[in-house]
């Protein structure tokens, strides 16, 4: 049973350009998180999606950012017209969901914008 | 007040010694809650749920105390490789949000 997977693991952009970072859930598994980590501070909520739904945004900006999980494929997070501030490691956690909450981690995409 | 609150650190403890961490939590409605180790530049990984009624896991045991809002985790015979940042974390099955303590840093010593 494959992990959470993430691609790509290490992301470039140049300010102003778009970064599209994907993420597939363990197999069986139907929540997605996306968290945010800045160097040297705790990880930060940003999006629960569900197949086809976004359930809560409440932590990701409300401009720039989009994320969504389509019935067919992995769930991706976009980043339109990055800046130097989003540089960060992006996990993504999937979970069963209901009955089992206990989520596992992808390895993380680290985006750099230079 | 952060939703949950640890103390993040260093503890620097030789190799062999018991080490004990804290984490409370403001949110009375939270339901779960779980202990993930983060090595440097890596992802969390669970280290262990914890239960109402505490849990061991070989070197590990976590302990819950709902009424005063915090839990904790013990490690004893410390080893080398359980210099890490331990992740306090706090679900509320209502939002099913996961809210992660900023962690706190173990160095084992030689």
């Amino acid at each position: 049973n494959a992990g959470v997977m993430q691609n790509p693991r290490h992301l470039v952009r140049r300010r102003g350009q778009e970064a599209r970072l994907r993420c597939s859930p363990m197999k069986g598994h139907s929540h997605v998180y996306w968290y945010r980590q800045l160097p040297e501070e705790g990880l930060k909520f940003m999006v629960y999606l569900q197949k086809e739904n976004i359930i809560d945004e409440s932590g990701m900006p409300k401009e720039r950012f989009s994320a969504e999980f389509p019935k067919e494929g992995p769930s991706i997070l976009r980043i339109q017209q990055v800046v130097r501030g989003d540089s960060a490691a992006y996990f993504c956690a999937s979970s069963v969901g209901q009955g089992d909450p206990e989520q596992y981690f992808g390895p993380g995409t680290r985006l750099t914008v230079t | 007040r952060k939703e949950v609150e640890q103390d993040p650190g260093p503890f620097n403890v030789p190799e062999g010694a018991t080490v004990a961490f804290n984490c409370t939590y403001s949110n009375s409605a939270s339901q779960s809650f779980f202990w993930y180790r983060q090595d440097c530049r890596k992802e969390p990984k669970l280290l262990m749920s914890v239960y109402s009624s505490g849990n061991e896991d070989g070197r590990f045991t976590a302990q819950l105390n709902r009424a005063s809002q915090y839990i904790s985790l013990l490690i004893r015979d410390s080893k080398l490789s359980d210099s890490a940042t331990y992740l306090c974390v706090v679900f509320a099955s209502g939002t099913y949000k996961y809210i992660f303590g900023t962690g706190t840093r173990l160095k084992v010593l030689a």
